[in-house]
């Protein structure tokens, strides 16, 4: 029973390199999410897919892209990579926009 | 201001005590509300949600929503020191429809 799952777990970056995270999930969820979470901030959103063929901006979506390859499918592309995305990355899936989220594990990236 | 707002924290109490945690939302058409914990290093982990005003029981955990005044609020009774963790309050649906939207979370510390 996967539920979400996200890769890699960890990545070092270096400044101007780009990578694409990974995130499937196998529940048969409409709406998926991705964060980022840094000391003190609490999660913070950068895009959003509410159902497939959509996606929107969170909170922070400056230095970001998104793609929602299918309904299992949710890709975040850093394409520049900058030191302040230095952050713990979740991807998240519910089954409506208003039902309970459950998340990755989480992708601990570092952009030196 | 930020759309969901949590005390500040952080709150440490003694074993077997009632620990309170409260939070704000900025949305009055929000819809939905959720209860994370998440242990350091982890991802969250859903405790409660609930979309009716009131209480809502589940063992030692009570959400509680007042839609009037914007505030939801969670209540563990006979702390745990396992229950020591950051609890995270969610808001989705209303205007910011689709996000699912995190407060900074609160750090509990529950001490023999």
């Amino acid at each position: 029973n996967a539920g979400v799952t996200q890769t890699p777990k960890f990545q070092v970056l270096k400044t101007g390199q780009s990578m694409t995270l990974q995130c499937a999930q196998d529940m048969n969820h409409n709406s998926m999410y991705w964060y980022r979470q840094d000391p003190g901030m609490g999660l913070r959103l950068i895009y959003y897919s509410a159902s497939e063929g959509t996606t929107d901006k969170g909170e922070v979506p400056n230095g970001y892209n998104v793609s929602r390859l299918n309904k299992r499918e949710f890709s975040l592309r850093l394409e520049s990579a900058a030191p302040s995305q230095t952050s713990v990355y979740f991807c998240a899936s519910s089954k409506t926009i208003f039902t309970e989220a459950f998340f990755g594990q989480g992708t601990r990236l570092t952009v030196v | 201001q930020k759309e969901v707002e949590q005390n500040s924290g952080p709150l440490s109490v003694p074993e077997g005590a009632i620990a309170s945690l409260n939070c704000t939302y900025s949305d009055r058409g929000s819809q939905s509300f959720f209860w994370y914990r998440q242990y350091s290093g982890k991802s969250p982990e859903l405790i409660m949600f609930i979309y009716s005003n009131g209480d809502k029981e589940d063992g030692r955990f009570t959400a509680q929503l007042n839609k009037a005044s914007q505030y939801v609020s969670l209540l563990i009774r006979d702390s745990q020191p396992s229950d020591s963790a950051t609890y995270l309050c969610a808001a989705s649906g209303g205007t910011s429809y689709g996000k699912l939207t995190f407060g900074q979370g609160t750090i509990l510390t529950v001490h023999p």
